[in-house]
């Protein structure tokens, strides 16, 4: 089937540091969702993308779209000790119909 | 709070008992999508169900495996005849018809012994 990457499995920064993940495809997709998982939770959408090259912004949490439409990327800012977590690429790709393909996720820490 | 239910939260079954997991949607949303997430894996797709309908079921296993979601009450995820290896994160999404975003409920825990 088909699989979003998503490496390093994880990342370790310093409060107050930016930190950029991204995510890849070998296929299409159609939209890009990012969620964001805490320990013993489910998931929680944080943005999602429709549209090639489409740039959004909620909060500290930046991410695009990219122009392939294979790939994603997500940007948080001026990190702080809750964006602790795991974060997760999802989307669908073309012919998929409501069958959301996810990353294996990436383990963010952030050292106060 | 109008978000996904799901209960239990945590469930514990011998080997060769049955599982009953689930779901109740939020408000206004008629989709339901089930995923089973292992350690340190992303989510697995298993079904996407709408009321009193099975859309796409490719991602469960063939046996012991199936879901509902009738006209009244909450979709349900019934595993039988559990075995070590069903032990995992159950966690089920829902949707607007025709909406691309879902939304997660906290997931129920099955840990088979």
């Amino acid at each position: 089937g088909q699989q979003l990457n998503q490496s390093p499995q994880s990342m370790f920064i310093q409060e107050g540091e930016d930190v950029s993940m991204n995510c890849t495809s070998s296929s299409i997709f159609n939209t890009w969702l990012w969620y964001k998982q805490d320990p013993g939770e489910g998931p929680v959408l944080l943005i999602a993308l429709y549209k090639a090259g489409e740039l959004t912004s909620n909060g500290r949490l930046t991410a695009q779209f990219g122009i392939t439409r294979k790939d994603s990327f997500l940007n948080i800012s001026a990190s702080i000790p809750s964006d602790v977590g795991i974060y997760f690429c999802a989307g669908y790709y073309t012919g998929a119909n409501s069958k959301l393909t996810f990353g294996k996720g990436i383990t963010l820490s952030v050292r106060p | 709070n109008a978000g996904v239910m799901q209960n239990p939260r945590h469930l514990v079954r011998r080997r060769g008992q049955e599982a009953r997991l689930r779901c109740s949607p939020m408000k206004g949303h008629s989709h339901v999508y089930w995923y089973r997430q292992l350690p340190e894996e992303g989510l697995k797709f298993m079904v996407y169900l709408q009321k009193e309908n099975i859309i796409d079921e490719s991602g469960m296993p063939k046996e012991r495996f199936s879901a509902e979601f009738p006209k009244e009450g909450p979709s349900i995820l019934r595993i039988q005849q559990v075995v070590r290896g069903d032990s995992a994160a159950y966690f089920c999404a829902s949707s607007q018809p025709g909406g691309r975003e879902q939304y997660f409920g906290p997931g129920t825990r099955l840990t088979v012994t």
